[in-house]
C-alpha cells in the first residue's frame, strides 16, 4: 500500500491564481480530511469527508473547496489564493471514525502564494 | 468553543532525565489523541485515549486522560535523543452524528540532548 499520498511537494503560486491540491489513498478509508498547519498554530481542519459524495467544514473552511467523489480522492481547490493561504497542507485518512482507527497522514504539501 | 493548550511550548532535556508534557483543553471530552511530527514530516499517530483513566504506554512514552481535569500526560522516561520531535495533542469535540473533526494543540518541541 502507498497510503496517503500527496501532490505537488512544493508549490509557489501568485495572488489570485487558482489550484488544486490532490490526495488519495489506497486503504479503502471511509473519512478523509485536509488540515493546515502554520508556525505556533497546530493543525487546523480545513474540510473533511465522511464518504464518497459527503463533505463538511472544519474550522477554517474559507477559500477552500473540496469534493469527494470516489472514496480514494479528496482533492482541496483554492479558487482564488491568497498570501494568507502559505501554509503546509496535510491530508489524512482513516477507516472509521476518529477514535475508532488510526489516523494516517501524507506527506505534505509546502504551498507559498506571493 | 473547544480549545486545547500544550505546556511547556518547547522543551530542552538531557539524556536520561524525565519530564511530562500537558495538554489542557476547554470543554467536554473523552477523546484525545497524541501524534508525534519529525522536523519537515508528515505526522504519526502515537496514542488513542479513549475514556477517563486510560493510559498508554508505547516505550517511554506513556499517556494518561484525565476527563474530569480535561488534561491528558505524556510522560517521557528517560529520555533518550531519537525522542526529538514535536509533540501534538488533539481534541475530539463532542458533536453529534459521524465527524472527523479534531481541534489541535499548538504542539511541544521537544530536544534531547546528549
Amino acid at each position: 500500500n502507498a497510503g496517503v499520498t500527496q501532490t505537488p511537494k512544493f508549490q509557489v503560486l501568485k495572488t489570485g491564481q487558482s489550484m488544486t491540491l490532490q490526495c488519495a489513498q489506497d486503504m479503502n478509508h471511509e473519512y478523509m480530511s485536509w488540515y493546515r498547519q502554520d508556525p505556533g498554530m497546530g493543525l487546523r481542519l480545513i474540510h473533511y469527508s465522511v464518504g464518497a459524495g459527503i463533505t463538511d467544514q472544519g474550522e477554517v473552511p474559507n477559500g477552500y473547496n473540496v469534493s469527494r467523489s470516489t472514496t480514494e480522492d479528496f482533492p482541496l481547490r483554492l479558487l482564488s489564493a491568497a498570501p494568507s493561504q502559505t501554509s503546509v497542507y496535510f491530508c489524512a485518512s482513516n477507516r472509521g471514525a476518529i477514535g475508532t482507527d488510526t489516523q494516517y497522514f501524507g506527506p505534505g504539501t509546502r504551498l507559498t502564494v506571493l | 468553543e473547544l480549545k486545547v493548550e500544550q505546556n511547556p511550548l518547547f522543551l530542552s532535556m538531557q539524556e536520561g532525565k524525565n519530564y511530562t508534557i500537558y495538554c489542557n483543553y476547554s470543554t467536554t471530552s473523552d477523546r484525545l489523541y497524541w501524534y508525534r511530527q519529525d522536523p519537515g514530516k508528515s505526522l504519526e499517530s502515537l496514542f488513542v485515549l479513549l475514556s477517563n483513566g486510560a493510559v498508554k504506554q508505547e516505550g517511554r512514552l506513556m499517556a494518561s486522560l484525565d476527563t474530569k481535569a480535561r488534561l491528558s500526560t505524556l510522560h517521557i522516561t528517560a529520555a533518550v535523543h531519537d525522542l526529538s520531535a514535536t509533540y501534538f495533542c488533539a481534541v475530539d469535540p463532542p458533536i453529534r452524528g459521524a465527524t472527523n473533526k479534531l481541534i489541535f494543540g499548538t504542539g511541544t518541541l521537544l530536544a534531547v540532548q546528549p
